[in-house]
């Protein structure tokens, strides 16, 4: 158990809906990174939260946006989804947002477009 | 921009041998390098990594090692066993001046240990 929690672990639905992901850190981490996983693009980085605040953003997709809250926990929206965002979601933390912490992973979140 | 090149796509070793994968990277700022096993259908789980003022890093018989002037990293297992068997992931990542750390990842290996 890395002590990162992700809800919900499946969620099957169509195109064109929106859905939130949400993720909730180890204790005492204050970043939090959302990834995605498919079999074609392999694990990228989406974006990057630090007590609050965006602090870096990969490749994501304008559909898709994420807020971390106070008390730490984060959600990743997707919306006007299509079949090509069927994937794996993870979550990771760390302490701090530089300094090369290590970070741990959630379980993930399965995401299938229909 | 950022990339991780990651080779060999598939491994396949007998028991008791060793395995290596190879990793380059291509943003000379880059200066922390950890190293994931998944397992079918679960999470990433990090399993060793090193920063960019180590040439090498041992825990049991995992070990990694860094040539920062040719930009490669390596992971090495020795005497493989089939709880090995599993997709690593390279990863590399520069804080950008204490901003962040987000990764950029290689590919995957497959390894598939033999009984």
């Amino acid at each position: 158990d890395s002590g990162v929690t992700q809800t919900p672990k499946h969620l099957i639905t169509a195109t064109g809906q929106r859905v939130t992901l949400r993720c909730s850190p180890r204790s005492g981490d204050l970043s939090v990174y959302w990834y995605q996983q498919s079999l074609d693009q392999g694990l990228q980085f989406l974006i990057q939260y630090y007590n609050g605040e965006e602090r870096a953003k990969g490749n994501i997709l304008e559909r898709f946006s994420a807020q971390q809250f106070p008390d730490l926990h984060s959600e990743l929206n997707l919306s006007s989804l299509e079949l090509g965002d069927s994937a794996l979601y993870f979550c990771a933390s760390s302490e701090s947002s530089g300094g090369n912490q290590p970070q741990h992973f959630g379980d993930g979140t399965r995401l299938s477009i229909l | 921009g950022e990339n991780v090149e990651q080779h060999p796509s598939t491994l396949s070793v007998q028991e008791g041998d060793s395995a290596v994968i190879k990793c380059t990277y291509s943003d000379s700022a880059s200066n922390y390098f950890p190293w994931y096993k998944q397992e079918l259908g679960k999470r990433p789980q990090l399993i060793i990594d090193i920063r960019s003022n180590v040439g090498e890093k041992k825990d049991q018989r995992i070990a990694v090692t860094l040539n920062k002037t040719a930009k490669h990293f390596s992971l090495h297992i020795t005497e493989t066993q089939p709880e090995d068997s599993a997709v690593y992931f390279c990863a590399a990542s520069s804080n950008y001046g204490g901003a962040t750390n987000k990764l950029i990842f290689g590919t995957g290996t497959l390894l598939a240990v033999q009984p």
